[in-house]
């Protein structure tokens, strides 16, 4: 069975400053999507970031990049100049590319908390 | 932002009741998802569909039912709320398989005295 690790429960940052959240996974599929979702707090869950598995070349969008290591199954979000608003738990999440098969393993989220 | 909606997105309610929680979504999405949340903590699943007419239990054995009459409607039913259904109820969709993203709702926050 698929599981995903999220081994850091909370981080702190400084405004301006990187953090890097890490996640790790377990899988015997070749073929998958990797999702980072933010949680703000009382507000909508949104995705940050997605991988899929057969593309080498680590996903970025603006200031959020991804470190996707495919053989040692580690999956971490880095967050460059971070802003008071990055501050949400952050999940990382799992699921299969194989068709008939939606759904998706989430690991249990690291709070972020963005120090001024 | 997803059109995917939500309500209520706060309810108070004695043990005993009978509740209905609505989602709602315009994306004209096949699949939906129902997750239950417990504060700052992770998601379960708890129901899925893949269609109308479709349903299935998820990974967490859970005393609610659902629906999927129409494509767009995955209403979630307790219909005898206890203290241990007090928790954050998160509807979601996705269209696969291809491009893989799920869209959520704002969620529902359901306290049961």
């Amino acid at each position: 069975a698929q599981t995903v690790t999220q081994s850091q429960p909370e981080m702190s940052v400084q405004e301006a400053e990187t953090v890097t959240l890490s996640c790790t996974y377990d899988t015997s599929e070749s073929d998958y999507y990797l999702f980072w979702y933010k949680q703000p707090p009382s507000r909508q869950m949104i995705l940050v970031i997605r991988q899929e598995a057969y593309k080498q070349q680590n996903a970025t969008e603006n200031r959020f990049s991804v470190n996707f290591q495919k053989a040692a199954k580690s999956f971490s979000l880095k967050i460059s100049d971070s802003q008071l608003g990055d501050a949400a738990m952050y999940f990382c999440a799992y699921r299969r590319i194989t068709s008939g098969t939606y759904k998706y393993i989430f690991g249990t989220g690291t709070r972020l908390k963005v120090l001024a | 932002e997803a059109d995917i909606y939500q309500t209520p997105r706060y309810l108070v309610i004695g043990t005993g009741k009978k509740i209905t929680l609505e989602c709602s979504q315009t994306m004209g999405h096949d699949k939906m998802y129902w997750y239950q949340q417990d504060p700052g903590m992770e998601l379960h699943l708890i129901h899925y569909s893949y269609g109308v007419n479709s349903t299935e239990k998820g990974d967490l054995s859970s005393e609610s039912t659902v629906s999927r009459i129409r494509t767009e409607h995955f209403p979630l039913t307790l219909e005898s709320a206890r203290p241990s259904h007090t928790s954050q109820y998160l509807c979601a969709s996705s269209v696969g398989p291809n491009t893989g993203e799920l869209f959520f709702g704002e969620g529902s926050r359901l306290t049961v005295l």
